[in-house]
């Protein structure tokens, strides 16, 4: 079993609709959460991270933790057609320097 | 521009020669980070420098791999005797003191074997 699973899609959804990205882990040690955007060719893009539970905002974008089900995932409001690419979500214990990726999940917003 | 930079952006290559790839972090980043990413795939730690000082390698490094920071600024990975399974995009990232989850990304170099 891969440390951080992820569904690669593609996802499609209308512009304007709430997206809904989502991976489990399997290390209960993994303290901090990491999103990042990457789109075709280009390197990854930072887009939040969490440390342990909880719910984190920033703009459109909502990172949610829930460390009981080793779920961690990643709400877009009002999807724009700019927000298709590959969303990675990454993982890293405390006190750990190297940050586990899933594959990737790719995300297309139908205008 | 102050994020992360890396050259060259491509880099085609027939198998059995060197490369080497640069990558300048963003300046105020005192750890900077390799990894290699290919296709449907996330990226995969190669190796990683506090200051000057490589920390750690992955065993997806293999002795054909050599990664050196001189002087704790840009670094360099060097693949020699390129095969064709090293084809990907070699990624350089950097975060600053005591955030490693905070890791800014370059734009790559994509690598073509032939």
């Amino acid at each position: 079993q891969k440390e951080v699973e992820q569904d690669p899609g593609p996802l499609s959804v209308p512009e304007g609709a709430i997206v809904s990205l989502n991976c489990t882990y399997s290390n209960s040690a993994f303290q901090y959460f990491m999103w990042y955007r990457q789109y075709s060719r280009k390197g990854p893009e930072l887009l939040m991270y969490t440390y342990s539970s909880g719910n984190k905002e920033d703009g459109r974008f909502t990172a949610q933790v829930d460390k009981s089900s080793k779920y961690i995932s990643l709400f877009i409001r009002d999807s724009q057609p700019s927000d298709s690419a590959t969303y990675l979500c990454a993982t890293l214990s405390r006190g750990d320097d190297k940050i586990i990726f899933g594959k990737g999940t790719r995300l297309h917003i139908l205008p | 521009d102050t994020g992360v930079s890396q050259n060259p952006r491509h880099k085609i290559t027939k198998r059995g020669q060197n490369v080497t790839f640069r990558c300048d972090p963003i300046s105020e980043h005192n750890r900077l980070y390799w990894y290699r990413q290919t296709l449907g795939q996330g990226p995969e730690f190669l190796t990683y420098f506090q200051n000057e000082a490589q920390l750690e390698k992955s065993r997806l490094l293999s002795d054909r791999f050599s990664a050196e920071r001189p002087k704790g600024s840009f670094s360099t990975l060097e693949i020699q005797r390129t095969e064709q399974g090293d084809s990907a995009m070699y990624l350089c990232a950097s975060s600053p003191q005591g955030a490693v989850y905070e890791q800014y990304f370059g734009p790559g170099t994509r690598l073509t074997v032939t």
